[in-house]
């Protein structure tokens, strides 16, 4: 398998812009999870899915984000307007929930700089 | 605050030498799993331990688990420069295999060769 695949790696953008970060989870996989890394901050859980359904974004920051998943092989994390403050690291990671264990793979992440 | 919190931060030792981390959390688990994070890489899942277990190795990595104390160790024998990566421990939360985790800040491991 490919595991997580992220897109873009990098992304540059001008504060006030609309950014769309994009994920596929491993095949079969049924959960997926959206987190945050910053130095100040640390790894941040943002929002989960199980089945495609929103469970817990308790953790996204604030009504700029969203998160959707249409189907079992995508996801995207948008953030419009963007700010400086929102740049970091973004990991995508899925999970077979149910399985033997909670292990998560994670995506390489996004890199996201807003200047 | 975060449920697991890592003890070193930050960690520098010499190839060859032993590295121990800390792990701490607060409620009931069902698992506790550490994860390695190469510098701009995502996080690689290293071994998991479950509520039951007191120890378990994989190859140089040897993992413990205390639950009276809600704590675990992650000890890397004979390191080498390799192994320079952050540490992170994450626990279920008790969450009932949800699948969520929750991850700690991580320890910073220096391996100088």
């Amino acid at each position: 398998d490919a595991g997580v695949i992220q897109s873009p790696r990098h992304e540059v953008t001008e504060m006030g812009q609309e950014v769309t970060l994009r994920c596929k989870p491993i095949s079969g996989h049924n959960s997926l999870f959206w987190y945050r890394q910053t130095m100040m901050r640390g790894l941040e859980l943002l929002i989960y899915f199980n089945n495609n359904v929103p469970i817990d974004d308790s953790g996204m920051p604030e009504d700029r984000f969203s998160a959707k998943m249409p189907n079992a092989s995508f996801s995207t994390l948008k953030i419009q307007p963007s700010e400086p403050r929102d740049s970091a690291v973004y990991f995508c990671a899925s999970t077979l929930q149910g399985g033997l264990t909670d292990t998560q793979y994670f995506g390489p992440g996004t890199r996201l700089t807003v200047l | 605050s975060q449920q697991g919190e890592e003890d070193p931060q930050a960690l520098s030792i010499q190839e060859g030498e032993n590295a121990t981390m800390n792990c701490s959390y607060k409620t009931s688990i069902n698992n506790l799993q550490w994860y390695r994070q190469n510098s701009g890489r995502g996080l690689v899942h290293l071994i998991l331990i479950r509520s039951n277990e007191r120890e378990k190795h994989s190859g140089r990595l040897r993992v413990t688990l205390d639950t009276s104390k809600k704590s675990s160790s992650l000890l890397i024998t004979a390191s080498r420069a390799a192994d320079t990566a952050s540490y992170f421990c994450a626990t279920d939360g008790g969450s009932g295999n949800t699948g969520k985790l929750i991850f700690g800040q991580g320890t910073t491991l220096q391996v100088k060769p």
